[in-house]
């Protein structure tokens, strides 16, 4: 039972484009998302969150958008740039307020993301 | 500083060894958590620990064993290690619920 689903392997981009990538939860009691990014040998390294009480968080270059009635989200890259290139992992966790999910983290398969010069 | 450190790197092991994977955070966080990745797969949640002496299975712990007797340091025991053990091994930590999580370098292991 897959909880969160990121639904495309991979996706390729030229540099200075907008990069897309989605991701489906199909738990109701996610309220708080999560983006990481992963290079090769690295561990996973913390982007954005955003938590269940807004719909749009910004960083930077990086917007995450969340649709809770579709149980969507995505993260917007622009411009995207060649370092940009890794494994990107959505992540769901239950209970930001108060609740008894101690920070667990559920993720999805990640989408390999490649930003062409 | 060093974040969530991890040892060792790469480990192979013949089936039926056992080994002890070492995680360290010098964060001062309360949780702490191991994950494995497997090929094309997302991070699952072995087991958690919500402060020292206290753990909890997550949802693959079968074949692991884990001990927290200080803050900083949260060891993965594999007894009897099975092919099906190999992957890559994140111990990570978070001071509280809602924090960004912090993740180690990751230990690859290869069971033969």
């Amino acid at each position: 039972d897959q909880q969160v689903k990121q639904n495309s392997p991979s996706l390729s981009v030229q540099e200075g484009r907008i990069s897309i990538l989605n991701c489906d939860y199909t738990n109701s009691m996610f309220d708080y998302f999560l983006w990481y990014k992963k290079y090769p040998a690295e561990g996973p390294t913390f982007l954005i969150s955003i938590s269940s009480i807004k719909d749009k968080n910004e960083d930077g270059r990086f917007t995450v958008f969340l649709n809770k009635s579709a149980k969507h989200l995505s993260l917007h890259i622009v411009p995207s740039q060649p370092g940009d290139s890794a494994v990107y992992f959505c992540a769901a966790s239950e209970s930001l307020a108060g609740g008894t999910s101690y920070g667990k983290l559920t993720f999805g398969q990640g989408t390999i993301l490649t930003v062409h010069p | 500083n060093a974040g969530v450190t991890q040892t060792p790197k790469f480990r192979i092991l013949k089936i039926g060894q056992s080994m002890t994977l070492q995680c360290t955070q010098d964060m001062n966080h309360n949780y702490m958590y191991w994950y494995r990745q497997d090929p094309g797969m997302g991070l699952k949640l072995i087991y958690y620990s919500v402060g020292a002496g206290i753990t909890d299975k997550g949802e693959v712990p079968n074949g692991y064993n884990v001990s927290r007797s200080t803050t900083e340091d949260f060891p993965l025991r594999l007894e009897l290690a099975a092919p099906s053990q190999t992957s890559v091994y994140f111990c990570a930590s978070t001071q509280r619920q809602g924090d960004r999580t912090y993740f180690g370098p990751g230990t690859r292991l290869t069971v033969t």
